[in-house]
């Protein structure tokens, strides 16, 4: 079964740190691949998302995501954070081209940025 | 707003009894999808629907839970005789399927469920 690793489960950083959060898939074939944020009290928003193309993907507010295909991976990056990005992060994936395309979620991660 | 709604927000139950919870998804998206999700954890996908047809069902859902999307515009999830287990919090989300596969889902704001 597919499944998908979020390496950290909190991070803690100070503002202006740069972060990188870790994210890999088990699945042999084409993905479409996501980050979606929750921010304390909200619902899931997407961040980013990557269906084909070049594999450096941007989303909202300053993240960043490249996909590696060799290593199965989907990193989240910012080069600076702020206070409001203490939220949870969480990697997804769903099959390419797939009849279905439910989303597997990874576990999250917390982040947590010090003011 | 335009996004997906939910209703209600919370809902508290004593074990046994029946549930049933509606989400109103984006007006022109033609997939529904249901995701449970617990603490420690990500979303898990219970089950969706392109326009009215329920398409696929996960394991997760056992028989007391049943979901009707009617018309294909709203759904509901309903849980007959609740358990302990079931506490969670019930995600909706709703996509534009388009050919090629290319989807992007938009979640609700979520039921969170306590059974008591």
């Amino acid at each position: 079964a597919q499944s998908v690793s979020q390496h950290n489960h909190h991070v803690i950083l100070s503002e202006a740190a740069s972060l990188e959060l870790g994210c890999n898939y088990s699945y042999g074939g084409t993905v479409n691949l996501f980050w979606y944020v929750q921010y304390p009290g909200q619902h899931l928003q997407l961040l980013l998302k990557y269906f084909s193309g070049d594999p450096l993907v941007k989303g909202i507010k300053g993240f960043e995501a490249e996909f590696i295909k060799s290593k199965f991976s989907f990193n989240l990056r910012k080069p600076s954070v702020q206070w409001s990005d203490t939220a949870e992060y969480f990697c997804a994936v769903s099959l390419y081209g797939g009849s279905q395309g439910n989303l597997i979620f990874g576990k999250g991660t917390k982040l947590s940025v010090k003011p | 707003d335009t996004g997906v709604s939910q209703d209600p927000r919370h809902k508290i139950t004593k074990r046994g009894q029946n549930v049933t919870f509606r989400c109103d998804p984006i007006s022109e998206h033609n997939r529904l999808y249901w995701y449970r999700q617990t603490l420690g954890q990500g979303p898990e996908f219970l089950t969706y629907f392109q326009n009215e047809a329920q398409l696929e069902k996960s394991r997760l859902l056992s028989d007391r839970f049943s979901a009707e999307r009617p018309k294909g515009s709203f759904s509901t999830l309903e849980i007959q005789r609740t358990e302990q287990g079931d506490s969670a919090m019930y995600l909706c989300a709703s996509s534009l399927a388009l050919a090629g596969g290319q989807e992007t889902q938009y979640f609700g704001p979520g039921t969170r469920l306590l059974v008591l």
